[in-house]
């Protein structure tokens, strides 16, 4: 597509239940990154591919929080035994080269309930 | 670590009237700096961003920001500003620290609501 796609745009999920949440990057950009945003925050980071591979994982919070792109292309993140402190919006964005700017998509929005 | 800082909750402008919205940044060694915008119930959308060479950098809508690196500034600007400019800024660094560790994600300021009135 012409852009990053996310899905769902939202998401109301129970508490203590596993969501997965769907990034499409720009066709050929070999890096992706996974952001979680709060209301009245900037952009926080949580993990960045280059490729297949995590280059950095060491935003995510815990162990509940896991992100795959085994094929270098879309990327999932999944979260575990979700909590009310899981309420965000989750931004994915991806760019062609190292250095070069970041397109972002239009987020999926999390509320734990 | 790499930090960047935007003083200013909020930036309030007339239509017409030069808009600033200013940042300063950490870093090691050479910055890469960015400006997004969000509209409301929208995503992050590229303004402009500084790598090298001049520091006056032009971007989109008639943004321009300027690279001081005595100061480590990187302030937003825009000679006439517009109601449709009224939104949230985020300017950011690219964390350029360590092979094998930070390379390459970026580290976003808490941003800067920008409010233009006519």
């Amino acid at each position: 597509g012409a852009g990053v796609s996310q899905t769902p745009s939202n998401k109301v999920t129970e508490k203590g239940k596993y969501v997965e949440l769907r990034c499409d990057p720009i066709s050929g950009h070999t890096a992706l990154y996974w952001y979680r945003q709060s209301l009245g925050q900037g952009p926080e980071f949580l993990i960045y591919f280059q490729g297949t591979g995590a280059a950095d994982d060491s935003g995510l919070p815990n162990d509940r929080f896991f992100a795959v792109r085994p094929e270098g292309s879309v990327s999932t993140l999944k979260i575990q035994r979700t909590e009310r402190g899981d309420s965000a919006v989750y931004l994915c964005a991806s760019s062609f080269l190292f250095g070069a700017e970041a397109f972002f998509g239009q987020g999926t929005r999390l509320t734990v309930v | 670590a790499q930090s960047v800082a935007q003083p200013e909750d909020q930036v309030n402008v007339a239509e017409g009237n030069p808009l600033t919205v200013k940042c300063t940044y950490s870093v090691s060694g050479n910055p890469y700096l960015f400006w997004y915008v969000q509209y409301p119930n929208r995503g992050l959308q590229f303004l402009l961003k500084y790598i090298t060479g001049d520091n006056l950098v032009k971007g989109s809508y008639g943004f321009e920001a300027e690279f001081n690196k005595s100061q480590t500034s990187f302030h937003l600007k825009k000679p006439s500003a517009l109601v449709s400019d009224s939104a949230l800024y985020f300017c950011a660094v690219r964390d350029m620290v360590g092979y094998g560790g930070s390379q390459g994600n970026l580290i976003f300021g808490k941003g800067t609501k920008l409010s233009v009135k006519p």
